[in-house]
């Protein structure tokens, strides 16, 4: 059994770029949900995907857009970056419809925006 | 509004002491309330949810709806529990979750 794993682990990008980030779910897992981590606070809920399908949102701009693929794994797009998108962004997977309420955490991608 | 306070960044103590993190929330409706930690160097991990009732590591956590509080306790702290740790809630059925923003515990020998 394989973890949730995130890729790139740290990237610097500058203002107005774009950016994807990646994210392989835990095997057996349908849903993925993204985090944004900013410094000295805890993970903000950014949305979820559960069956390819967005399952929910949290308070960030539409810039801030998702995926999810058959296989279950999910990309997080950013446009227009801005300094304060600077941050660690977590995905977490679970197994969605189980009331479960479990995730299993990725290490996180690091972003920079100068 | 959903929120989720943890009133202290930092808490230090030494090893053998009690230790009680604190955590308050504000939600309308039957939460589910969960503390998470993140060791040094290690991702964040689920340590317990109310619903399981169960002590993980020696760490207990009780729901106080009247008090809307969910504190974790550890009669003796251990140098191994340093760790940062965040409190969470989600709606019934959903895992979707809203965090504190997190309480760093420091045990000294």
């Amino acid at each position: 059994e394989t973890g949730v794993t995130q890729s790139p682990t740290h990237l610097i990008k500058t203002r107005g770029q774009q950016v994807t980030l990646r994210c392989s779910s835990q095997s057996g897992h349908n849903t993925v949900s993204w985090y944004q981590q900013a410094l000295g606070q805890g993970p903000q809920f950014i949305f979820q995907y559960y069956r390819e399908e967005e399952n929910g949102r949290g308070n960030f701009p539409p810039r801030f857009s998702g995926l999810q693929f058959p296989n279950y794994s999910s990309e997080l797009n950013v446009n227009a970056l801005e300094l304060d998108d600077s941050a660690l962004y977590l995905c977490a997977s679970s197994l969605g419809g189980s009331g479960a309420n479990v995730l299993t955490f990725g290490a996180g991608s690091r972003l920079t925006v100068l | 509004a959903q929120r989720v306070t943890q009133p202290e960044k930092l808490l230090s103590v030494f090893k053998g002491a009690p230790v009680e993190l604190k955590c308050n929330y504000s939600y309308s409706g039957s939460p589910e309330l969960f503390w998470y930690v993140q060791y040094s160097r290690q991702r964040l991990q689920l340590l317990l949810r109310h619903i399981s009732r169960e002590s993980i590591k020696g760490f207990t956590a009780d729901l106080n709806k009247g008090e809307t509080s969910f504190h974790l306790k550890k009669p003796f702290a251990q140098e191994e529990d340093s760790a940062m740790y965040y409190c969470a809630l989600s709606g019934y059925n959903t895992d979707k979750l809203i965090f504190g923003t997190g309480t760093r515990l420091q045990v000294f020998p």
